[in-house]
């Protein structure tokens, strides 16, 4: 099973809109971090936010902010205000403590395109 | 100021010639983690440098070697490059391997194989 789904391969959002790039996951880890990296075409993986498997509120970070629901073992970013430099591909990633702690499994990622 | 930093950014290598790629960091970071990423696909873990202790993940071929002779520099060798191999080689760090702990990337070096 994919330890990572990503089912959206590309998104379209207007200039100043926002947009909720989905992501879902498969563990049986109590304990694991959900990431978030933004990929420009020039290759660089920048990380974006975190999320703990422990933490009671939603992580923010400026205009990025994590809709995590634990129940529902989703971890959706949420990007606010688009602006024409967003348009990258994003990926969601996961990181176990007590299996395969040292792997980040990624999703498959989804291409974010801003349109003026 | 770049923390992780590949070098070069464009390779281009022979069929067969052997080809190294280079990731230095500032962080003191104790792991370091290199990444095979294919166009248009995600980034697969080869290996990675918790301290001195190598870790090579079960599927990395045994074409792809890493070097780290201290805290700061990491190196991935490709004995004899394939066709295949050509991709997106990307140099990581953590602080310590927990999952709390997010990984930092450097720009990555695109490896082309004549």
């Amino acid at each position: 099973a994919q330890k990572i789904t990503q089912t959206q391969p590309g998104m379209f959002v207007q200039e100043k809109e926002a947009v909720t790039l989905d992501c879902t996951y498969d563990t049986s880890d109590p304990s694991y971090g959900l990431f978030w990296y933004k990929q420009p075409s020039s290759g660089e993986m920048i990380f974006l936010i975190y999320q703990g498997s422990y933490d009671q509120q939603n992580a923010t970070e400026g205009r990025y902010s994590l809709n995590f629901q634990k129940a529902r073992k989703s971890a959706n970013l949420v990007i606010s205000a688009s602006q024409l430099g967003d348009s990258a591909m994003y990926f969601c990633a996961m990181r176990e403590d007590l299996t395969g702690a040292n792997n980040l499994f990624f999703g498959t990622g989804t291409r974010l395109t801003v349109i003026p | 100021d770049a923390m992780v930093i590949q070098n070069p950014r464009y390779q281009v290598t022979q069929f067969g010639k052997p080809v190294t790629l280079s990731c230095s960091q500032t962080l003191n970071h104790n792991v370091m983690y290199w990444y095979q990423q294919k166009s248009s696909q995600a980034p697969k873990l080869l290996f990675h440098y918790y301290d001195k202790d190598f870790n090579n993940e079960a599927d990395t071929p045994d074409n792809f070697q890493s070097r780290r002779p201290n805290t700061s520099f990491c190196f991935l060798d490709i004995r004899s490059p394939g066709l295949g191999d050509a991709a997106m080689y990307l140099c990581a760090t953590s602080r310590d391997p927990g999952s709390n702990q997010p990984q930092h990337f450097g720009d990555g070096t695109r490896l082309s194989i004549l």
